[in-house]
C-alpha cells in the first residue's frame, strides 16, 4: 500500500512565525503536491514537484515556498506565518500522467491554526 | 484556466442510486478522476476517465462525453459509509489536478 504520510496532524503557530510542514511518501512517486483545503473552497494547489530539486507553482503559490532534496520527501514551507493561511494542508504524490496512472495519494493533512 | 462545477450537496436513502454530476471548462484536457473524503479523512481515489463513456467498478461507476465537457460519478446500492465529500478533478499535462469545489453526500436510513 502507498503510504504518504505527514509531520504534524495539529499544528498551532503564532503570527510571523517560520512554520514547516514535512511530507514523505514510499512509492518511489515522481510527482508530489501540496494543497491547503479550506471549507467551500475545494482543494487548491499550492506548490508541485515533478523532480527532486524540481519546483512548480500551483494556483495559490503567494506566502508558501518548497524544498525537495530527496525524491521521498517534499517540505512546504511558510516563511512568515499569516492568520489567512490557517487550513488544513494536504500533501499528495503520485506518478506521472503519461504511465496510465493518473491516481494522487493523499497523506492524512495537517490542520494549521495560526494564531 | 480550468473551472469544474458540481453541486454543493447531495442526499439520499440507503439503497438508492444518485449522480452526482461534473461540467468543466479546462484549456488543457487529460482525463477526469474523481475522489472521495470522509469528514476528517484524507481524499481517496475513486475512478478515472481519460475517454468518453462509462466506467465501473463494483458499485460505482463514471461516465465521462469529452464533447460537452461533462462527467458524472453514479453510488448505486448506497450504503450509510458512502456519506462523504465527492470531488471530480481534471487532469493537466504537468500530471496536476485541479479540483471541483466538492459535493457533500448525506445517506439517511
Amino acid at each position: 500500500d502507498v503510504k504518504v504520510t505527514q509531520s504534524s496532524r495539529y499544528l498551532v503557530k503564532r503570527t510571523g512565525e517560520k512554520v514547516f510542514l514535512e511530507c514523505v511518501q514510499d512509492m518511489d512517486h515522481e510527482n508530489m503536491f501540496w494543497y491547503r483545503q479550506d471549507p467551500g473552497l475545494g482543494l487548491r494547489l499550492i506548490y508541485f514537484s515533478y523532480d527532486v530539486k524540481m519546483k512548480e507553482k500551483g494556483d495559490i503559490p503567494e506566502g508558501y515556498s518548497v524544498s525537495r532534496e530527496k525524491k521521498e520527501r517534499f517540505s512546504l514551507i511558510l516563511e512568515s506565518a499569516s492568520t489567512n493561511q490557517t487550513s488544513m494542508y494536504l500533501c499528495a504524490s503520485s506518478y506521472p500522467i503519461r504511465t496510465g496512472r493518473p491516481e494522487q495519494y493523499f497523506g492524512p493533512g495537517t490542520r494549521l491554526t495560526v494564531t | 484556466g480550468q473551472s469544474l462545477e458540481q453541486p454543493s450537496e447531495v442526499t439520499a436513502v440507503e439503497g438508492a442510486i444518485v449522480q452526482i454530476n461534473c461540467t468543466y471548462q479546462t484549456s488543457g484536457f487529460y482525463g477526469l478522476s474523481w475522489y472521495q473524503q470522509h469528514d476528517g479523512g484524507a481524499p481517496t481515489f475513486l475512478s478515472y476517465n481519460a475517454l468518453d463513456g462509462l466506467e465501473e467498478t463494483g458499485r460505482f461507476s463514471s461516465f465521462l462525453s469529452r464533447s460537452d465537457s461533462y462527467g458524472y460519478l453514479l453510488l448505486q446500492e448506497l450504503q450509510m459509509k458512502d456519506s462523504a465529500s465527492y470531488f471530480c478533478a481534471v487532469g493537466s499535462g504537468y500530471s496536476t489536478l485541479t479540483f471541483g469545489k466538492g459535493t457533500m453526500l448525506l445517506v439517511s436510513p
